[in-house]
């Protein structure tokens, strides 16, 4: 079964250093994978998605990279924002799309 | 992208009682899916819902636990039976997205159990 980890579980910043969310994952059998930002009451909002042949994709300041045989993937954010204050998760999805797999994710706090 | 609602949004329920969550999407999608996030956990997958077919549910959830119903291809429900403090959760919905490469999500519905 497919296990996603991410550290850190928290991580608190001031406003405009450049940081660095992990993510880790046991099969690296994936169709893709994808960083999701979460605020309360608000569900769930795709970031970045990164198919399974590619390597990075970037967002403005955010950039996600994928290593598929080592099982890891990286959010970059550049130049943090007290707005980028959130839960991170990572998910990848098995050979089917519809089955997704989360991380734990990362909740994020950027002071001003 | 598709625009979903949930509702309730939060509510507060008695051990032993059942609460139905509605989902409505914007658009006609054929899957639909329930997740739960327990409390500083991540999202676990309950079960997918296809109109017109029974719901299929993941490892360690049931039917009489978390029926589902998918009238049309707008809208699903779940409902939480026999709650416990254990089923406190946040429950969302989902969508495959046109493309079929990933889901778009509700805002959640909260749920406390006492």
């Amino acid at each position: 079964k497919q296990e996603v980890t991410q550290i850190p579980a928290a991580l608190s910043v001031p406003e405009g250093e450049n940081l660095v969310l992990n993510c880790s994952f046991t099969d690296s059998a994936i169709y893709n994978l994808q960083w999701f930002r979460q605020d309360p009451g608000k569900g769930l909002t795709s970031l970045l998605l990164i198919q399974s042949s590619q390597r990075e994709q970037t967002s403005g300041r955010l950039n996600a990279s994928l290593d598929k045989s080592s099982g890891r993937s990286t959010l970059y954010i550049a130049a943090s924002q007290p707005g980028d204050s959130a839960t991170y998760l990572c998910a990848v999805s098995s050979n089917n799309f519809n089955k997704f797999y989360f991380g734990s994710g990362t909740k994020l706090n950027v002071k001003p | 992208s598709a625009v979903i609602s949930q509702k309730p949004s939060r509510d507060i329920c008695q051990r032993g009682t059942s609460l139905t969550i509605q989902c409505q999407v914007d658009s006609q999608v054929t899957m639909m899916f329930w997740y739960r996030q327990q409390p500083g956990q991540s999202l676990t997958l309950i079960a997918t819902a296809n109109q017109g077919s029974e719901a299929t549910y993941e490892s360690g959830f049931v039917i009489d636990k978390f029926p589902i119903s998918r009238p049309n291809l707008t809208f699903s429900t779940l409902t939480v039976s026999n709650m416990s403090p254990e089923d406190s959760s946040i429950y969302l919905c989902s969508v495959e997205s046109t493309l079929q490469e990933t889901q778009y999500f509700g805002p959640g519905t909260r749920l406390l159990v006492l």
